[in-house]
């Protein structure tokens, strides 16, 4: 079971402001993801990274970006949050081995006014 | 049509049923399947992981796969209140990386 933690777990914020959401596991698992889930629907990839300075976009469009300078953290920023970004993000880490199995952070849910 | 697809329900089951709920997906080549729990507000977790056709056991939940048909199942058994929640199947995508695809979920109602 991996240790992924995610903060802050809310955040109301207004239109126009820049910022980031912290993910961070213990594991050393080499894989991370990023999804946004609304309220009711489906989990949807919008970044991953195979390791350290290796970033890819997902399946699901999104403004945001994110970085991993480091094996166990994988921030995601908005540079400019508004009210089409309000949703849940979730974070999940994997290790390189035949299970493929994800372990998900607690999320944050993010309300922009 | 969707690559992974579940019936949205909800499923309502009494308590101590059985519950079976399914799964569909359309890439041959899918080798690891998953089914994650996710209460309302929170995030998924992990319930049980199947590679090879057959059936998977784990306590009172039991995973089903058939890759010729593909489908993928998981049965509870003696079903608790506890349980209601939203189940997401999740199915690897080809070409590696771990990526999963996501089912938008069957909402089980487990009612006394």
């Amino acid at each position: 079971e991996a240790d992924i933690y995610q903060t802050p777990r809310y955040l109301v914020i207004g239109t126009g402001k820049k910022i980031t959401l912290e993910c961070s596991q213990t594991m050393g698992h080499d894989k991370m993801y990023w999804y946004q889930q609304d309220p009711g629907m489906e989990l949807h990839l919008i970044h991953y990274s195979y390791g350290v300075n290796s970033t890819e976009k997902g399946d699901l469009s999104s403004e945001s970006t994110v970085s991993r300078i480091r094996t166990e953290h994988f921030p995601l920023t908005l540079e400019s949050a508004r009210p089409s970004h309000t949703s849940q993000y979730l974070c999940a880490s994997s290790v390189s081995v035949s299970t493929d199995t994800q372990y998900f952070g607690p999320g944050t849910r993010l309300t922009v006014l | 049509q969707k690559e992974v697809e579940q019936n949205s329900g909800p499923l309502s089951v009494p308590e101590g049923a059985i519950a079976s709920l399914n799964c569909t997906y359309s890439d041959r080549v899918s080798q690891s399947f998953f089914w994650y729990r996710q209460y309302s507000g929170k995030s998924p977790e992990l319930i049980m992981s199947i590679y090879s056709n057959g059936d998977k056991e784990d306590g009172r939940f039991t995973a089903q796969l058939n890759k010729a048909s593909q489908y993928v199942s998981l049965l509870i058994r003696d079903s608790q209140p506890s349980d209601s929640a939203t189940y997401l199947c999740a199915v690897t995508q080809p070409g590696g990386y771990n990526k999963l695809i996501f089912g938008a979920g069957t909402r089980l109602a487990v009612h006394p």
